[in-house]
This record gives structure tokens, C-alpha cells and sequence, in this order.
């Protein structure tokens, strides 16, 4: 079974700050998630990544698959990025539907 | 084109009923990944359909049932009702997501949150 660790738990940053948030996996895995949560409840993908960087507006996700590590950062960090970032990861052998979730980290951005 | 659609959004049952939660696809996609979070925590895996079958399964009891639709939408059955039963119920649909086959990007919907009294 793979394990996901996620750090920090909790973020609070200035608007404008660039942010960092981190994780690790204990299996080789076929792709790695990132996603976002708001309050609310519903649950967006920000970012599959499988290798090497991928970026999508002020998001940058980052993945080295021999450390079984990976990095999402945010720049230039606004209030409306508060939320909820969880990494996920395929459970050994399983799909990507199968996934191991880490617990979250809540982003809070100041103005 | 419509993404994940969840039913019903809120559901209050009483400890030891069943309940029945639903599932659309965003259009193009053919399986279904359900979830189960707890309050405070994140989610976790209960089981995936695909072709009508559950493929795979993660560490719920048989309490928690599915099923799958030729139009591939999807039903999520819990019976006997616990208290730790309350939790946001999400569904994720994705392509094609098989051994062998290329790696599909999820979408999830907006979850459904059951509340057991």
C-alpha cells in the first residue's frame, strides 16, 4: 500500500507570498495529483503529473520520481487561493481511480 | 458539456436505514471512483466501476454496495446506517482507467454530504 505524506498541515501566508507545499510517497507510482478543495466540499484537479514540471497559470507542480517527492507552488500568492491542497497518489498496483489521499494543506492567504 | 453531477447534495438518515447516493459521469468518461471523507480528514477510496463491474475496492465493508449503469452512471448503496457513517460522499469519473491504458486525468464532482442521526 502506498503512503502519502503531506507538509505543512496548515499554511498561513500575505497575499503576493510565494507558497510551497510538499509531499512524499513510499511507491513508485504511474502519476501523482494534485488537488484542490474549498469549503464547500467539491474537489478540482490542479495538476496529473507523471514528470519534470507542469504549470497552469500562477500554479507550478513539480515531481522527482527517484526521491518520490513532489511540490506545488504557488506565486504570487491572492485570497482567493485559500483552500485546501491535497496530494494523492495510485495505490500500489492500483488505477488511478485508486488513490491514497494525504491529509491536506490548509492554505490560508491574508490580504 | 456537463462535469460530475452528484445527487442528492444534503441527505439527514436515521442510524440502521439505507441510503442511495448517484453518480454522472462528465460526458466521454466510462468509470466512476467513489470516496468517502470524514469531517476533518481526507478522502478515502471505496470502490471503482468500470464496464458495469467493480474493479477495484478499498478497505469498506460489504455494507457499502455500487452499481453501474450502461449509460455509465452510478449508484452508491450503504446499508444499516452507522453514526461514522456521516461523511462527504465525492465521485470521480475518469477514462478508460485500466492496466495497459494511458493515464486519465480525474474529475470530481461536488460530493454529497449524509448525515446519520
Amino acid at each position: 500500500k502506498n503512503e502519502v505524506e503531506q507538509s505543512p498541515q496548515n499554511l498561513t501566508a500575505q497575499e503576493g507570498e510565494f507558497i510551497t507545499i510538499n509531499c512524499s510517497y513510499s511507491v513508485g507510482i504511474s502519476a501523482l495529483h494534485w488537488l484542490q478543495q474549498h469549503p464547500g466540499g467539491g474537489i478540482v484537479s490542479l495538476f496529473m503529473l507523471s514528470s519534470g514540471k507542469k504549470k497552469h497559470g500562477r500554479l507550478i507542480a513539480t515531481i522527482n520520481i527517484q526521491e518520490k517527492h513532489s511540490s506545488l507552488h504557488i506565486t504570487a500568492s491572492h485570497p482567493r487561493d485559500s483552500a485546501v491542497y491535497i496530494c494523492a497518489a495510485p495505490n500500489y498496483g492500483g488505477s488511478q481511480g485508486n488513490l491514497i489521499f494525504g491529509k491536506g494543506t490548509k492554505l490560508s492567504v491574508k490580504p | 458539456d456537463a462535469g460530475v453531477t452528484q445527487s442528492p447534495t444534503h441527505l439527514i438518515k436515521t442510524r440502521g436505514q439505507q441510503v442511495t447516493l448517484r453518480c454522472s459521469p462528465k460526458s466521454g468518461h466510462d468509470t466512476v471512483s467513489w470516496y468517502q471523507q470524514a469531517l476533518g480528514q481526507g478522502p478515502q477510496f471505496i470502490f471503482q466501476y468500470y464496464e458495469e463491474e467493480e474493479r477495484q475496492r478499498g478497505n469498506f465493508p460489504d455494507r457499502f454496495s455500487g452499481h453501474q449503469f450502461p449509460n455509465y452512471s452510478s449508484e452508491l448503496n450503504v446499508n444499516a446506517l452507522l453514526l461514522g457513517d456521516s461523511a462527504l460522499y465525492l465521485c470521480a469519473s475518469s477514462y478508460k482507467d485500466i492496466p495497459g491504458h494511458p493515464n486519465s486525468p480525474l474529475h470530481f464532482g461536488n460530493g454529497t454530504r449524509l448525515t446519520v442521526t
